[in-house]
């Protein structure tokens, strides 16, 4: 069965750094990108980025570029979503998912980050 | 670029079809895939390539594309089917998703 299981809820103050991760399993975690999806409370879905485990190419949205890093560790396939100065602005949910083709067919639970004062 | 356009809100009563549109010029040349979110829940793929559905997804969902306009159908709607639902396409130019606003599916 395959699965992406997320890290857990974050509360944090503005300035900090996070990294945020997405563990798969039941399939083959090099042979398929991952992507991270932003959803603000109340919005919609944003595509933030995606990562090929493989060989860890990496594309970023216009939106995101410089604001976040994506990365991976094929050896305990896991793939992090991470934050070097977080802003209020950055509260949001955070969704893992697997691309196939041109969709996205399994997606992680979730992770809320919140970044407050 | 692409800007999908989805309606903010349909409402139908239980056991009616609801549909949910999602438009951009000559996206029936695109591939078209659908997304259910319940409240508090990730989003579910039940609908890809513009009609076909992952195994588990009930045949009452059903998808089609042609022209200006792709198309979402859920028949014979339930109260479980309440959710927001978001349209996606792959910009091949940009290599990269671009998601619709989202639907809000009410049941009556």
């Amino acid at each position: 069965e395959v699965q992406l299981v997320q890290s857990g809820a974050e509360v944090k103050k503005p300035g900090e750094s996070l990294k945020i991760s997405c563990k798969g399993s039941g399939y083959s975690f090099t042979s398929y990108w991952i992507g991270w999806v932003r959803q603000m409370p109340g919005k919609g879905l944003e595509w933030m980025g995606s990562i090929f485990p493989g060989d860890s190419d990496t594309r970023y949205s216009p939106s995101f570029q410089g604001q976040v890093t994506i990365s991976a560790d094929k050896s305990i396939s896991t793939a992090y979503l991470q934050w070097s100065t977080l802003k209020a602005s950055d509260t949001a949910m955070f969704y893992c998912a697997r691309r196939e083709s041109e969709d996205f067919d399994y997606w992680g639970q979730g992770t809320l980050v919140t970044v407050s004062s | 670029s692409y800007v999908l356009t989805q309606p903010p809100s349909v409402s139908v009563a239980p056991g009616q079809t609801a549909r949910i549109t999602c438009g951009e010029n000559k996206i029936g040349t695109k591939s078209v895939h659908w997304y259910q979110q319940k409240p508090g829940q990730a989003p579910v793929l039940v609908v890809y390539d513009d009609s076909a559905r992952p195994s588990g997804i009930p045949e009452r969902f059903s998808g089609s594309n042609s022209g200006n306009t792709a198309t979402l159908t859920v028949s014979r709607v339930e109260a479980g089917d309440e959710a927001d639902y978001f349209c996606q396409v792959w910009d091949s130019s940009g290599d990269h998703p671009v998601f619709g606003g989202g639907t809000k599916l009410t049941v009556l």
